[in-house]
């Protein structure tokens, strides 16, 4: 199973918007919508932020929003603050009932 | 609340096994698979395997296949990962995780241990 396809890494104002692609195949990402997005600040353990493509779990701001369109998922971030610089990796349950991750997307907030 | 609290860091000699042990408490230990995923030093995230804790069923990733062995013991709540004949690019961060809901494998991992970390090195 190959690793989901990311951009190596985003910058954006505080203020913009920003959006991070996440590629995969029909085996994966456009197959399911068990698609879900993590957040990783340095020495810490990843942050759940989107799952099922488009949800939010509870405590995670509106500012973050996913979507899906084939086998390409994305991850908006709106509003963008200084917080939000981190890695970001996207995850997609696969026709193996197994999981990938993306190669993960380093945030800059300029 | 959940937890999930992992054994302490090891370093291990080329060749050798380690074996990773995960705690859960703060809610039904048998309800919710467990996953194991890595992350080598300055790399991505990497799944390894999910153990269903109910059956002691398992699924891991192809590239571990053969190396790689998930169990659990129920009457202490606890899953374990053991890693064989380890090489210096297996030095990683090893997390437990489960995911948001019970019974099935296809949600998203919401709880994460603390992480262990493997060093490999003669």
């Amino acid at each position: 199973q190959s690793a989901l396809t990311q951009p190596a890494s985003v910058s954006g104002s505080p203020g913009q918007s920003i959006t991070i692609s996440c590629t995969g195949t029909s085996s994966d990402v456009g197959g399911y919508n068990y698609v879900s997005w993590y957040q990783q600040h340095p020495g810490k353990a990843p942050k759940l932020m989107i799952y099922e493509v488009s949800n939010r779990p509870s405590g995670v701001s509106n500012r973050f929003s996913g979507s899906k369109s084939g086998n390409t998922a994305s991850l908006t971030i709106s509003g963008l603050q200084a917080e939000d610089e981190a890695d970001y990796y996207c995850s997609s349950y696969t026709s193996s009932s197994s999981w990938v991750f993306g190669g993960g997307t380093k945030l800059t907030v300029l | 609340q959940v937890q999930l609290v992992q054994s302490g860091a090891e370093v291990k000699k080329p060749g050798a096994s380690v074996k990773v042990s995960c705690k859960a408490s703060g809610y039904t230990f048998t309800g919710y698979y467990m996953h194991w995923v890595r992350q080598a030093p300055g790399q991505g995230l990497e799944w390894m395997g999910w153990i269903n804790p109910n059956s002691g069923g398992t699924n891991y990733a192809q590239k571990f296949q053969g190396r790689v062995t998930m169990t659990r013991d129920t009457s202490i709540s606890t899953a374990y990962m053991e890693l064989s004949r380890l090489r210096s690019d297996d030095t990683a961060v090893y997390y437990c995780a489960r995911p948001i809901s019970p019974f099935v494998v296809v949600t998203a991992i919401d709880y994460w241990g603390q992480g262990t970390l493997v060093t490999v090195s003669s």
